[in-house]
This record gives structure tokens, sequence and C-alpha cells, in this order.
């Protein structure tokens, strides 16, 4: 089964909206990270943000935020006031706690941002 | 900077000829990983090392050689590259501590074709 799930393969939407790329996850592991990261057209892979399994609070960094439901297993990224350097690919992956070496990649989400 | 350095960018090879992809980070991380991007195939993890002298297999080892002599480095070693090893190389690492909880920070990428 897959770890990590992203159901969106391409999204558009319009400059200065908001956008939710969506993550389901499966683990049976009580500590786990999930992590949303950024590739751009030229390849490099980005960071975004961040959200711990006991966190209560969902995590924010700037125009990112992440909207963490724990029993749904869902980890949607959330990104406000969209520009046109938004425009790539979306990662979405997890690190358990008992395989805490590995980070788990989904498949990605293709976000294209109009002018 | 804090930073993961990855050398080279780009490479073209032909098959047989030894080549090494190396990486280091200034950010005194005890955990290193190699993976690579197919299209289709998502990333997958190579090799990882946990630690100076510790280095174990991910879930596609084969063909690759790793060594973790220095905190700093962990070169990836092709003894014979193969066309099948055409791909896109990325190169992480992260703190130790709580592995699951700690984002990997990604080199450029190093885009190898071995003719």
């Amino acid at each position: 089964a897959q770890k990590i799930t992203q159901t969106q393969p391409g999204m558009f939407v319009q400059e200065k909206e908001a956008v939710t790329l969506d993550c389901t996850y499966d683990t049976s592991d009580q500590s786990y990270g999930l992590f949303w990261y950024k590739q751009p057209s030229s390849g490099e892979m980005i960071f975004l943000i961040y959200q711990g399994s006991y966190d209560e609070q969902n995590a924010t960094e700037g125009r990112y935020s992440l909207n963490f439901q724990k029993a749904r297993k869902s980890a949607n990224l959330v990104i406000s006031a969209s520009q046109l350097g938004d425009s790539a690919m979306y990662f979405c992956a997890m690190r358990e706690g008992n395989a805490g070496n590995m980070l788990t990649f989904g498949g990605g989400t293709r976000l294209m941002v109009k002018p | 900077e804090a930073q993961v350095t990855q050398n080279p960018r780009y490479l073209i090879t032909v098959t047989g000829k030894k080549l090494t992809v190396t990486c280091s980070q200034n950010m005194n991380h005890e955990y290193m990983s190699w993976y690579r991007q197919d299209p289709g195939l998502g990333l997958r993890q190579i090799y990882y090392s946990m630690n100076v002298e510790v280095t174990d297999k991910g879930d596609v080892p084969e063909g690759y050689k790793v060594s973790r002599k220095e905190k700093r480095n962990f070169p990836l070693i092709l003894e014979s590259p193969s066309p099948n090893q055409t791909s896109l190389y990325f190169c992480a690492s992260s703190s130790g501590y709580r592995v699951y909880n700690s984002p990997l920070h990604f080199g450029n990428g190093t885009r190898l074709t071995v003719t």
C-alpha cells in the first residue's frame, strides 16, 4: 500500500488566490513527521514546512500552512496568495519513528499559477 | 550559509567508467543519504548513513557504493555505471536527533547520463 498519496497530479490556480494541495498518509507509528517540498523546473528540492505527529497546532511558514487532520491521516498544504514563482512540483513526504531513516515521498502535484 | 553541496551538477559518462559524485554539508548533521529521482518512480533512497563509519542500504542500493569517513562528506560511487543508472541524484542531510522530526535538506542535484 502507498504510504503517501497525492491524488492531484496537476492543478491550476489564479495568481493571488489560495490553493490546497492534498496529501494522505498511512502509518501505524505513533511518532512520525510530515514534510512538504517544492521542486521548481530547475530541479532542486526545497523544504517548505514540517508537522510532527504530536503537534496540536497546524504548522505555518509565511504563505504556507499545513492543514493537519490526524484522525483522517491527511496533511494538506495550503498556499495563500499564490505567486507566479509558486509554479512547481510539490511533494508530500513522511518520516516514521520506527523507520526514521528514510523520507518516503508521494507522487507529487504539479501546480501551475496563472497570471 | 547552511547548505548541502553536491558536485558535479551535470555528468555525462560511458558505461563502465567509474565515477564519484561528491556531497558535503556544513550543518554538522549526523544523518546523510542519497536518493535518485526517476519519472514515474518518484524519489527512492539508495544509501544512508546515521553517523561516521555507519552506512546502510536503502531501497535501491545495487550498483552503488558509499563511504562516510568524515561527518561532513558522503560521496556516492558508481564502480561500473550502466544506462539504467541515468537519473537525477540528490544528496540530503538532517539532524540525527529524533530523526523523524528532522527535515531533510537537499543538495541541488546531479543529473547523470550514462551512454
